[in-house]
């Protein structure tokens, strides 16, 4: 299994590009989560999925759209891209929610937005 | 809030001494899971308490859950080169949110 996998691993976007995260599980979880994470600082969660077809936005949503049209994929959009949103973002899945299962996270994007 | 405090941010130890973080929140917590994070890496799941005055311990990690479930901490004994890294709490409300994280620096 290669669990988790994120793509680009790097991006730099100048100011008002779009770009689409990429996130994919082989694991058939059905929990899946975006974060990022700024430099010296925790996890804000951005997006959760608890099944295909449903989403949530989580603690920092404002300036990004997700979807999930399958168990295994799991986009984060960027419109209009800003400089505060200059991060590192992480892609997350769990078999069942957090209460039972732990998170396996990807490698990450870092993005750069100039 | 819904945020868990840690402190400290910052730990400098010296190889073999000991290190302990502290996860504190206002409000009762459900339960808490731990997480690592190396330099450059991504996290990886340590531990999740669940019980009041709950102890776990693995290898040289401690970690307690305390009885209010309020806190929580997770205690390092003997520090090696390889516990390097940034050490998260995080609260579970179903969703994880997370604490701001404890680096840890260990000097060989």
């Amino acid at each position: 299994n290669a669990g988790v996998t994120q793509t680009p691993k790097f991006r730099i976007l100048k100011i008002g590009q779009s770009m689409t995260l990429q996130c994919t599980q082989d694991m058939n979880h059905n929990y899946m989560y975006w974060y990022r994470q700024d430099p010296g600082m925790g996890l804000k969660l951005i997006y959760y999925s608890v099944g295909a077809g449903i989403t949530d936005k989580g603690e920092v949503p404002n300036g990004y759209n997700v979807s999930r049209s399958t168990t295994e994929d799991f986009p984060l959009r960027l419109e209009l891209a800003a400089p505060s949103q200059t991060s590192v973002y992480f892609c997350a899945s769990s078999l069942e929610s957090s209460y039972n299962s732990p998170l396996h996270f990807g490698n990450g994007t870092r993005l750069t937005v100039t | 809030g819904q945020q868990v405090m840690q402190i400290p941010q910052y730990q400098h130890v010296q190889e073999g001494e000991d290190f302990t973080t502290y996860c504190n929140s206002s409000t009762t917590l459900s339960n808490i899971q731990w997480y690592k994070q190396r330099p450059g890496g991504h996290p990886v799941f340590l531990i999740q308490l669940v019980k009041s005055g709950e102890v776990k311990k693995q290898k040289r990690l401690t970690f307690q859950f305390g009885e209010a479930k309020k806190n929580s901490s997770l205690h390092i004994t003997a520090t090696q080169t390889t516990d390097v890294g940034t050490y998260f709490c995080a609260r579970n409300t179903g969703k994880l949110i997370f604490g701001q994280g404890t680096t840890l620096q260990v000097k060989p």
